[in-house]
Parts: structure tokens; sequence; C-alpha cells
């Protein structure tokens, strides 16, 4: 079992809809999560992190965080094609200092005009 | 603002080749993480440093090494290159303030070894 988990997709959403993304861990010590959007052959792109269970809002993106349930979500409103990108869910090993990224394989999102 | 940099983007290189890859972290940050991510792949954690003291070590062949220099740049050294070391390989940086750890990526070195 990956340490973080997510599903591969695609994920097919109609241009304004509300794309809703998912992510699982297995680690109850990992403190940290992240969301990071990855465009085919560039660089991830950090969208949101979060830190506390509960949701955190950033324009047209929301971070949801269960610490109980070891989920974490993102959910992108009024969806655009130019947000048709993997999504990479990202977990802060555990422990002090600054530590590495485990990272899940990634949900690609198509946005379909 | 200033973003991570790293070069040189793309290297071609020969098995059994070394290729040296550089890392400049954004300004005042002073931890850099280097990733490898092979094709259809999610990236995978290979070295860090922190105040250029090794922080944390993943999957990293014995051919490579890196290291921090005075200036927080930092350099992957690859030596013995194989056919399964093409990939991109991408430098991150975090300043760690009020114990936040995000990190940002380069753009990434591009490396095909033929």
């Amino acid at each position: 079992q990956k340490e973080v988990e997510q599903n591969s997709g695609p994920l097919s959403v109609p241009e304004g809809a509300i794309a809703s993304l998912n992510c699982t861990y297995s680690d109850r010590g990992s403190q940290s999560f992240f969301w990071y959007r990855q465009y085919s052959g560039k660089s991830p792109e950090l969208i949101m992190s979060i830190y506390s269970n509960g949701d955190k809002e950033d324009g047209r993106f929301t971070a949801q965080l269960n610490k109980a349930s070891q989920y974490v979500s993102l959910l992108i409103r009024d969806s655009q094609p130019s947000d048709s990108a993997t999504y990479l869910c990202a977990v802060n090993k555990p422990g002090t200092g600054r530590r590495a990224l485990t990272f899940g394989s990634g949900t690609r999102l198509q946005v379909q005009p | 603002a200033a973003g991570v940099i790293q070069s040189p983007r793309h290297l071609i290189k020969e098995k059994r080749e070394t290729a040296t890859l550089k890392c400049y972290p954004i300004p005042r940050h002073d931890t850099v993480y280097w990733y490898q991510q092979g094709p259809g792949q999610d990236p995978q954690f290979l070295i860090s440093f922190y105040e250029k003291m090794q922080s944390d070590k993943g999957s990293i062949p014995d051919r490579f090494s890196a290291q921090q220099f005075s200036d927080y740049h930092s350099e992957l050294n690859m030596s013995s290159l194989e056919l399964g070391d093409s990939a991109l390989y991408f430098c991150a940086s975090s300043s760690g303030l009020a114990g936040i750890n995000e990190q940002f990526f380069g753009p990434g070195t591009r490396l095909t070894v033929l």
C-alpha cells in the first residue's frame, strides 16, 4: 500500500462545474498536507497547504482535512479548461525538521469546454 | 517573485558518464530538496539540505551525491549514469518559517541517458 493514495483518474468534469479530488494517507503522524498542480512535462506548482482539521479556502480552491479519517480533499469551483492537469497530493513525513514530501500518484483532471 | 532556478534545463549523457545538476533556491530559503520523477511516476525524494548540512535522505543511489554551498545553492552529482536515471530532476526550496514547510519547485532538469 502506498503511503499516499489517490485515484489516478482521469476525472472529467464540464467547464463551470466543481471538481472534487481525494487523497488518503497511511501515517497518522503526518502533520502537513499539500496539493500541487502539475502540467505535463512541467514542475509541480503549490496550490494549497493545510495543517488543521476543517476547510481552507483560497479563491476557487478549497482544501479539506480530516485527520481522524486520514483524508484530504481538494475542491475546485467553476472549473476551467486551464485547470486540466494532474493534481498531486503530498504529505510531510512526520518528525522534526524540514521533512521531505511523500507524493501520491496524482489524479488527472480533464475539464471539458 | 523570485523562483527556484535550476540548470541546465536539459542534459543528454551517455551511459557511464557523469552529470552535475545545479539548484539556486528562492532567496532567504535555507532548505533545499532534490526529487526525481520518472515518466508517468510521482516525484520521489532523493536528499535534502538545511543550512548546508544533509537534513534527510531518501532513495538516492550510492552513485549520486549532493551538497549545499555557503550561498545555499546545491549541486547533485551523478556518476556512472544508467539508462534508468533518465528522468526529470526537481529541486525545491523552503524557508520553514513558523514550522510551515511549503516547498516550491524549480522548473526541473530533464536528464536523458543514452
